[in-house]
């Protein structure tokens, strides 16, 4: 069946450092791939998605890229802030089935 | 600003007791969702209106009943809770009615405390 595996947190950052966190999926098909951000205390926001190989999704300076060959969605960020601290979610959907996700990455970034 | 909007934002009650969970989406979406998080986990699918039908994860047990009065509304009636019912339900929307497009758009949640 299909699934999705991000790296297990959490991921501990200073003020302005990059930022990877790495999702790999497995699935039949080409699904679209997703990651979803929740803050404390909210429910899930998009934060970018792709719907096919070699598509680059962005929003807000994250960015990732939908790798076919490596079934990978790796999330990256170029100077991370405090407000990024949070949980981040990656996240497939194959022909309109529900969203599969991975078990969530926590993000700390101090000042 | 979410379009996805769920009532009420706190919710606590006893295992006698029956409530619903309410929300509603305001982007045209024809696919509605619900889910339920627990701590420091994924959201799990628990119930999926589509194509005006519904889809259910069998693994969620009847004292949850979803209710889709039209296809900008989405209920959850509880009854009979157990404490481990405890958990943020999130409501989701996605365009679907083959105006496709899967990626999901979710409410601020309902957090929910069975006593």
């Amino acid at each position: 069946g299909n699934s999705v595996t991000q790296m297990e947190g959490p991921v501990t950052l200073s003020e302005e450092a990059f930022l990877t966190i790495n999702c790999t999926y497995t699935a039949t098909g080409y699904p679209s791939l997703f990651w979803y951000v929740q803050y404390p205390g909210e429910g899930l926001q998009l934060l970018l998605k792709a719907t096919k190989a070699d598509d680059k999704g962005s929003n807000k300076g994250f960015e990732a890229t939908y790798r076919k060959e490596t079934t990978s969605f790796h999330l990256e960020k170029g100077s991370v802030q405090v407000s990024d601290s949070a949980v981040y979610f990656c996240a497939l959907s194959q022909a309109g089935t529900a969203l599969i996700f991975g078990k969530g990455t926590t993000l700390s970034v101090s000042s | 600003d979410t379009e996805v909007t769920q009532t009420p934002k706190h919710l606590v009650m006893g295992m006698t007791n029956k409530k619903s969970l309410k929300c509603e989406q305001h982007m045209g979406h024809r696919a509605m969702y619900w889910y339920k998080q627990k701590a420091k986990k994924p959201p799990e699918l628990m119930f999926v209106y589509s194509y005006e039908k519904l889809s259910i994860n069998e693994s969620v047990p009847s004292r949850f009943s979803p209710e889709c009065p039209n296809s900008s509304l989405l209920n959850l009636h509880l009854h009979a809770l157990q404490p481990e019912d405890s958990a943020l339900y999130l409501c989701a929307s996605s365009q679907d009615s083959q105006g496709r497009r899967y990626e999901q758009y979710f409410g601020p949640g309902t957090r929910l405390t069975v006593t």
